[in-house]
């Protein structure tokens, strides 16, 4: 059972160029989530998502937008990277309804921008 | 709005010694609060929880209680091991008439590291 998957794990970019991270969940997952992690801040929310078809802002979303096209994949989207988007990234699952806290985590996503 | 302070890092402990990492809380209404822990090269996973005042989540020899008059959730561990060198997140998820959505706020993060 893979759980969450993020691809890719690792990526250079220039200021300027747009990019494309995909999270897969195989759990029948209503809910997912896009955190960044920076030293000292812990992770923020950027976006997350109710089920398919629909997409929220979270604490942290200038800059990204996601699309949740299939249950199983939310994608994030960085349109014009900057340098302050250098970060780790990762995506979460969970099952819907009474929710219990415990959060599924890929293993993250680290990108930098030059 | 919601918060989560987490005590200033790194910790660096013996092995055998015991450990307290401090997290109080900001938050209107009744959170539940989680402790979460990622070890090195892997995403967060879930380590023990709580959901109202008084209650004591435990897991792998962690406990953390849910003291609402303190706004706290200190986790500790009466022996750390090698093993335990990680970094350990407090968080909590606001019981807001059910639409948080899951959503969890996170505090900065402590780092673990136990010695031989």
């Amino acid at each position: 059972n893979a759980g969450v998957t993020q691809t890719p794990k690792f990526r250079v970019l220039k200021t300027g160029q747009s990019m494309t991270l995909l999270c897969a969940q195989d759990m029948n997952h209503e809910y997912m989530y896009w955190y960044r992690q920076d030293p000292g801040m812990g992770l923020r929310l950027i976006h997350y998502s109710v089920g398919e078809g629909t997409t929220a802002k979270g604490e942290v979303p200038d800059g990204y937008n996601v699309s949740r096209l299939k249950k199983q994949n939310f994608l994030l989207g960085l349109e014009s990277a900057a340098p302050s988007q250098t970060s780790v990234y990762f995506c979460a699952s969970t099952l819907s309804g009474l929710f219990s806290g415990e959060l599924f985590f890929g293993e993250g996503s680290r990108l930098t921008v030059l | 709005g919601n918060s989560v302070t987490q005590m200033e890092g790194p910790v660096t402990l013996s092995e055998e010694a015991f450990l307290t990492i401090n997290c109080t809380y900001t938050a209107t209404g009744y959170p539940s609060l989680f402790w979460y822990v990622q070890y090195p090269g892997e995403g967060l996973q879930l380590l023990l929880k709580a959901t109202k005042a008084d209650d004591k989540g435990s897991n792998k020899g962690f406990e953390a209680t849910y003291r609402k008059e303190t706004t706290s959730f200190h986790l500790e561990k009466g022996s750390v091991q090698v093993s335990d060198s990680a970094v350990y997140f407090c968080a909590l998820s606001a019981n807001a008439g059910g639409t948080s959505y899951g959503k969890l706020t996170f505090g900065q993060g402590t780092i673990l590291t136990v010695h031989p």
